[in-house]
């Protein structure tokens, strides 16, 4: 079974810093997806970037970047210029690939703050 | 831009009651997912189903709960007789291909009292 494990239960930035929140994930499995998800105060869960595990290039999205380390089982957020709008919970999140089923196990979430 | 719908957006209910969470996944997709979020808690996967069929279906996912694809478009999870625990945010994901993003409805907030 797959496990994801986000140590940073909270996190606060400056709007205009930078701030990177930490994943990592424990599997067996060699072919998978990562992802990070935004969940701001409405709950709705908007998809903010994805990486494929068997890409070496690290997964940019706008001020949205990652840090992909295979070898150490390591997928943490970049986030630049941090906005007002980037304040909600983040979930990292493992996709391994199958021809069915494909759930996605989650971690338990960094509650970041962007403060003025 | 396509996007997945969930109805209701908010569903209060007395405990052993049954009810009926509704999603429409986006039209092309082919694999469709229910998942729950505790109240500050994490998301946990309920239930997979492709080709009509469940594929994968979770721990917490007992005789209790049932999904349906009854006519094509809409995607449902039934709770036969609710607990006060399966108070929580009900979200309904799909996905293309296996290869591709699962995306998410806005959620269901069940409320059993």
């Amino acid at each position: 079974a797959q496990t994801v494990t986000q140590s940073q239960p909270e996190m606060s930035v400056q709007e205009a810093e930078t701030v990177t929140l930490s994943c990592t994930y424990d599997t067996s499995e060699n072919n998978y997806y990562l992802f990070w998800y935004k969940q701001p105060p409405s709950r709705q869960m908007i998809l903010v970037i994805r990486q494929e595990a068997y890409k070496q290039q690290n997964a940019t999205e706008n001020r949205f970047s990652v840090n992909f380390q295979k070898a150490a089982k390591s997928f943490s957020l970049k986030i630049s210029d941090s906005q007002l709008g980037d304040t909600a919970m983040y979930f990292c999140a493992f996709m391994k690939l199958s021809g069915g089923g494909n759930k996605l196990t989650f971690g338990t979430g960094t509650q970041l703050k962007v403060e003025l | 831009e396509p996007e997945v719908t969930q109805t209701p957006s908010h569903q209060v209910t007395q405990m052993g009651q049954e009810v009926i969470l509704r999603c429409v996944p986006i039209s092309n997709h082919l694999y469709f997912y229910w998942y729950r979020q505790i109240l500050g808690q994490k998301v946990e996967f309920l239930v997979s189903f492709y080709n009509n069929e469940i594929s994968e279906k979770s721990e917490i996912f007992d005789d209790q709960f049932s999904v349906e694809r009854p006519d094509g478009s809409n995607f449902t999870l039934k709770i036969r007789s609710t607990k006060l625990e399966d108070s929580a945010m009900y979200f309904c994901a799909s996905l293309r291909t296996y290869q591709e993003t699962q995306y998410f409805g806005p959620g269901t907030r069940l409320l059993v009292l």
